[in-house]
């Protein structure tokens, strides 16, 4: 089953720039995490952020979540090469599972 | 710790072979998840155990699919018969404790079927 829906699906901005990538679910959640898959390997976690939180900051990773509206977003600032990958958002679907959605590919162009 | 392993790396089978696919999960935790990926499906979750105990099933596509987890150590996932359209990455993932943490990931196998 899929949970969260990524948007956009693909993104391309240039070095320096900001990445924004939004993940919508629909059933309630005790946390949503993101994590980021480079081509070819597995998936790496980046930041968790509770229901009862409202924003996290990890490095230059800013995650906010509105339970209200069943909404994430994913913010990268002064993006790099190296942030080219692709990112995905994964719900608990209020268990323990892990539920991901189709995931944002993200190209930093130099 | 060595992290999540996954063997085979890569698998080419033919059509109706039997497919193992086995994962080492990181020592300690006590869930593990098996996932595909494809192009046109994404990363689906298939089945995920808590102390070596099948706890949601309901990801697994058919009957040719079955997934043990005989001790905390160890998981299998098992194709038989291989079909064409179980050509996929299938990852692995295993995280520790209730509420919510980190999953980490293997680097996956890549099952082709012809």
């Amino acid at each position: 089953s899929q949970q969260g829906e990524e948007d956009p699906q693909a993104l391309s901005i240039q070095e320096g720039e900001n990445a924004t990538m939004n993940c919508s679910y629909k059933t309630s959640i005790n946390n949503l995490q993101w994590y980021r898959q480079n081509s070819g390997r597995g998936l790496v976690h980046l930041i968790l952020i509770r229901s009862n939180e409202r924003e996290k900051h990890s490095g230059r990773l800013r995650v906010t979540l509105d339970t209200s509206k069943k909404s994430s977003s994913l913010l990268i600032t002064a993006s790099r090469a190296a942030d080219t990958a692709s990112y995905f958002c994964a719900t608990d679907e209020g268990a323990q599972k892990l539920v991901f959605g189709q995931g944002t590919r993200l190209t930093i162009n130099p | 710790d060595a992290g999540v392993i996954q063997s085979p790396r890569h698998e080419v089978t033919e059509m109706g072979q039997e497919v193992t696919l086995r994962c080492k999960p990181i020592s300690g935790h006590d869930y593990l998840f098996w996932y595909r990926q494809t192009m046109m499906r994404g990363l689906e979750l298939l089945i995920y155990f808590n102390n070596n105990v099948p706890i949601d099933d309901s990801g697994m596509p058919e009957d040719r699919f079955s997934a043990k987890m005989p001790n905390a150590s160890f998981s299998t996932l098992k194709i038989q018969p291989s079909e064409p359209r179980d050509s996929a990455v299938y990852f692995c993932a295993s995280s520790f404790g209730q509420g919510g943490t980190e999953a980490f990931f293997g680097q996956g196998t890549r099952l082709t079927v012809v």
